[in-house]
């Protein structure tokens, strides 16, 4: 069964320093990955995801994400955080070996707090 | 603009009163699917549908029903509410049931069941 874990509850960061949230995943074969942020009272956006090819995927609002087969982890990055980015953030994930159904199977969550 | 709505937004009954939320896409997807989301749980999928009459139960289908009359829609149905059932409600869809697609998430339900 596939499964992700995102260790921290909670990153606090101050604004203008770089941020991580970390994300590791557990699949049978390939992962597929995401990642999605939750605003206040708002539904997810999608950031970005990995599909295949280059490691280092760009996404939405400057953000960025490594994939490290080895270590099973994609860990959303940001070199400059703003405040504007303190939010839920949701690290997702599909094995490519699975059919029929392919739900997105989500970590608890990480809250992060960028501080001015 | 493609989006996926829901209604109604936030929603109080009480327990045993029927009650379907509604949700609607207009990027003709044909993967649907809903989701639950409580606090250090993150998100559960209820059920999906990968297109017009194909529904099947996710994870945590429990007291749940749903309808794929349409193409566009996707109501949730709770029959016979319970407090357990008070949570926070998120329908999505992609195109295709391809498993690299993005999914795309409505603005959410906020269900309380008294």
């Amino acid at each position: 069964a596939q499964s992700v874990a995102q260790p921290e509850d909670q990153v606090n960061v101050a604004e203008g320093n770089p941020l991580t949230v970390k994300c590791t995943y557990s699949v049978s074969g390939n992962p597929y990955l995401f990642w999605y942020v939750q605003y206040p009272n708002r539904g997810l956006q999608f950031l970005l995801k990995y599909i295949t090819g280059d490691n280092l995927v760009k996404g939405s609002y400057g953000f960025e994400a490594e994939f490290n087969k080895s270590q099973t982890s994609f860990h959303l990055k940001k070199p400059s955080a703003l405040v504007s980015d303190s939010a839920l953030y949701f690290c997702a994930v599909r094995d490519i070996r699975t059919s029929g159904n392919t739900p997105l199977v989500f970590g608890k969550g990480t809250r992060l707090s960028v501080i001015a | 603009e493609a989006q996926v709505t829901q209604n109604p937004r936030y929603l109080i009954t009480v327990t045993g009163k029927k009650l379907t939320v509604t949700c609607s896409q207009n990027m003709n997807h044909e993967y649907m699917s809903w989701y639950r989301q409580d606090p250090g749980l993150g998100l559960r999928q209820i059920y999906y549908s990968m297109n017009v009459e194909v529904t099947d139960k996710g994870d945590v289908p429990e007291g749940y029903k749903v309808s794929r009359k349409e193409k566009r829609n996707f109501p949730l149905i709770l029959e016979s509410p319970s407090p357990n059932q008070t949570s926070l409600y998120f329908c999505a869809s992609s195109s295709r049931t391809g498993l690299q697609e993005t999914q795309y998430f409505g603005p959410g339900t906020r269900l309380l069941v008294l």
